[in-house]
């Protein structure tokens, strides 16, 4: 197991177009979540899974942002008519579903508006 | 999640210990003390976590004040490959899961 893996590493895109980030997240892990961390700060949580099932999400996503996780195991994030402010890294990460809940990130996707 | 606060930087000299300070006065009975790191262009990653009661690791030491309004993270020897930003969170009992970060510590290694 090499860890949390997240594909693509770098996205540019052009304002008005749709972005799609997918996550692997450790296998045996069955909580998933998403970040997203600008220049400069911490990062900031969007959304999480356990299993397939969304249990939170952040009002810091909108609409056009959807998280999905079809069968327990991938993610993927989209982001529709992408925006200059969407610019950012966008992390994931993965932990069990009993405490501590120890977190383990993946090297994040980042993605550039033009 | 209760707010920490952490000094913005600090500098240290390799192979010396480390003490970076968190307060967190408005912590609750329930809230566990987590501190992750994040190394340059990287991800952040698991350091340590308590709740009343010191505790070790092979990274790391975690000294948390007896009322709990603060804690120090403690790098016993610090190495270049220190340098990261440290963040110190709070996060209560529940299953909530998620993590709020703060601006965390920027910490500088000296050779």
């Amino acid at each position: 197991d090499t860890g949390v893996s997240q594909d693509p590493r770098h996205k540019i895109t052009k304002r008005g177009q749709n972005v799609t980030f997918r996550c692997d997240p450790i296998s045996e892990h069955n909580r998933l979540y998403w970040y997203r961390q600008t220049l400069g700060q911490g990062p900031e949580f969007l959304t999480y899974f356990q299993n397939e099932a969304q249990l939170e999400k952040s009002r810091l996503l909108s609409d056009r942002f959807s998280a999905e996780r079809p069968k327990g195991s991938f993610s993927t994030l989209e982001i529709q008519r992408t925006e200059q402010g969407d610019s950012a890294m966008y992390l994931c990460a993965s932990s069990q579903g009993i405490p501590p809940y120890e977190q383990y990130f993946g090297p994040g996707t980042r993605l550039t508006v033009t | 999640d209760a707010k920490t606060t952490q000094p913005n930087s600090m500098e240290s000299n390799e192979e010396e210990p480390v003490h970076l300070p968190c307060n967190h006065s408005t912590i609750s009975g329930t809230d566990y003390i987590h501190w992750y790191r994040q190394l340059p262009s990287q991800g952040p990653e698991y350091v340590i976590h308590g709740l009343t009661s010191n505790v070790n690791n092979r990274m790391a030491s975690l000294a948390i004040a007896e009322d709990r309004k603060s804690s120090t993270l403690i790098l016993h020897r610090a190495t270049l490959r220190d340098a990261a930003v440290y963040y110190c969170i709070l996060r209560d009992g529940s299953n909530t899961g998620k993590l709020i970060f703060g601006q965390g510590t920027t910490l500088q290694v000296k050779p």
